[in-house]
């Protein structure tokens, strides 16, 4: 079975801080996505990722960076944290892009 | 514009009756159909997968269908359980040469009741 983690399940933060969520593949895929899932909005592509040290920008990058330093890891950066970025962020990560196994979530808060 | 509507927003049924998730897409080249279950507060999981060719695809008690000429899509629960209480998102994969893309739907949450 596909296993994808991410580093926390809830996280609460101030305005302005920087905020890392960190997630973790097992199955040697080539494709890490970052969502984050809004009521009413569904989810939203915000970067992904098609091999190591490369990234593109999704629907909704505004706010956001990414790294990815090894295959099985792709960070989410906040770089100043906003009020309008308490949301759920689903990592996930796949072999083809045109399918996605999804970690647990995390859902962020930020006050 | 890639699109894929969901039906009912939301729904609530009385366990052990059947039910029905609709699922209209946009997508244009299309490359498969997902339906996710995710229970609240937890990442989605993938219950079927169906290409252009297929029609029926079952998991268990889930069983969806596909009409790629009116692209439709439904999910049928049977008998439903306690446990069936969650969102139900489809997604449709659009390929274009060797980039895809997900198109999200807004889901279909659904309650069921003792």
């Amino acid at each position: 079975d596909v296993k994808v983690t991410q580093s926390s399940r809830y996280l609460v933060k101030r305005t302005g801080e920087k905020v890392f969520l960190e997630c973790v593949q097992d199955m040697d895929h080539e494709n890490m996505f970052w969502y984050r899932q809004d009521p009413g909005l569904g989810l939203r592509l915000i970067y992904f990722s098609y091999d190591v040290k490369m990234k593109e920008k999704g629907d909704i990058p505004e706010g956001y960076s990414v790294s990815r330093e090894k295959k099985e890891r792709f960070s989410l950066i906040l770089e100043s944290a906003s009020t309008n970025q308490t949301s759920m962020y689903l990592c996930a990560s796949s072999r083809v892009v045109t399918e996605a196994f999804f970690g647990q979530g995390t859902r962020l808060t930020v006050v | 514009k890639n699109q894929v509507e969901q039906s009912p927003q939301s729904l609530i049924i009385l366990e052990g009756k059947n039910c029905t998730l609709q699922c209209n897409y946009t997508v244009s080249p299309f490359s498969n159909l997902r339906w996710y279950k995710q229970d609240t507060g937890r990442g989605p999981v993938s219950l079927t997968i169906m290409t252009f060719s297929e029609n029926t695809k079952s998991n268990g008690r889930y069983t969806a269908t596909l009409d790629a000429d009116t692209k439709q899509s439904s999910l049928h629960i049977t008998a439903s359980q306690l446990s069936d209480s969650a969102s139900y998102i489809c997604v449709v994969s659009a390929t274009r040469s060797n980039t895809g893309k997900l198109i999200f739907g807004q889901g279909t949450t659904l309650q069921v009741k003792p």
